[in-house]
């Protein structure tokens, strides 16, 4: 059975500070995805990684792939009150054609004003 | 171009009813995915279904089911409900055959079971 154990569960912040969220698993991902999840809303997929040690950058947000691909990282700068909300990795196994994900328990973040 | 829509939008279900939920994907998307979303237990998948077939399918007993028609519309059923099945039910698209690919999700049904 694939788990996915994310860290932390939960982070309050103030506005302006840095913070790094990790997914790890001990069985390899064909890929990676990061969500975002508002209250009464479904999640929003911000990226999927695939290649092991690939970074990708959305403005704030940094996603890093493990080398070995077995966890990956979301680091933010300068965290906003609009980045409050439920961040989730989720991983394929196997085939990434597949809507079939084993998500994380999540990552709750408030960001202070 | 709509997203996925989910009907209905919150539901309220006495223990041993049965419950029906629906889902439209986005347009062209041949693939539906449902999740179970809890507290305690976070995001777990439930079914998959590409072309009116079921090609995936999460650790969920029997009571459990689903199906999806022609136009790629798919609906879960849930009988005989027990209290642990209130839940948000998440219905996630994609257009199938690509790798890898963006699931897009509707907003769910909050299904409280009393």
């Amino acid at each position: 059975t694939q788990l996915l154990e994310q860290s932390p569960q939960f982070l309050s912040i103030q506005e302006g500070e840095n913070l790094t969220v990790y997914c790890n698993s001990s069985s390899v991902f064909s890929s990676l995805q990061w969500y975002r999840q508002e209250p009464g809303e479904g999640p929003v997929l911000l990226v999927t990684v695939v290649t092991g040690g690939e970074v990708k950058k959305l403005k704030r947000l940094t996603f890093q792939f493990g080398d070995a691909r077995k966890d990956s990282s979301l680091h933010i700068t300068a965290a906003q009150p609009g980045d409050t909300g439920l961040y989730l990795c989720a991983g394929a196994w196997g085939s990434s054609n597949t809507g079939k994900l084993i998500f994380g328990q999540g990552t709750t973040l408030q960001v202070k004003p | 171009k709509a997203g996925v829509t989910q009907t209905p939008r919150y539901l309220i279900k006495t223990r041993g009813q049965q419950v029906t939920l629906s889902c439209s994907p986005i347009s062209g998307h041949r693939s539906v995915s449902w999740y179970q979303q809890t507290p305690g237990q976070g995001l777990q998948f439930l079914f998959e279904y590409f072309s009116e077939t079921q090609r995936n399918k999460g650790n969920f007993p029997g009571r459990f089911s689903g199906r999806q028609f022609s136009n790629s519309r798919s609906e879960m059923n849930v009988s005989t409900l027990e209290l642990g099945d209130s839940a948000l039910y998440l219905c996630a698209s994609r257009r199938g055959g690509f790798d890898p690919e963006k699931l897009f999700f509707g907003s769910g049904t909050q299904l409280s079971v009393l």
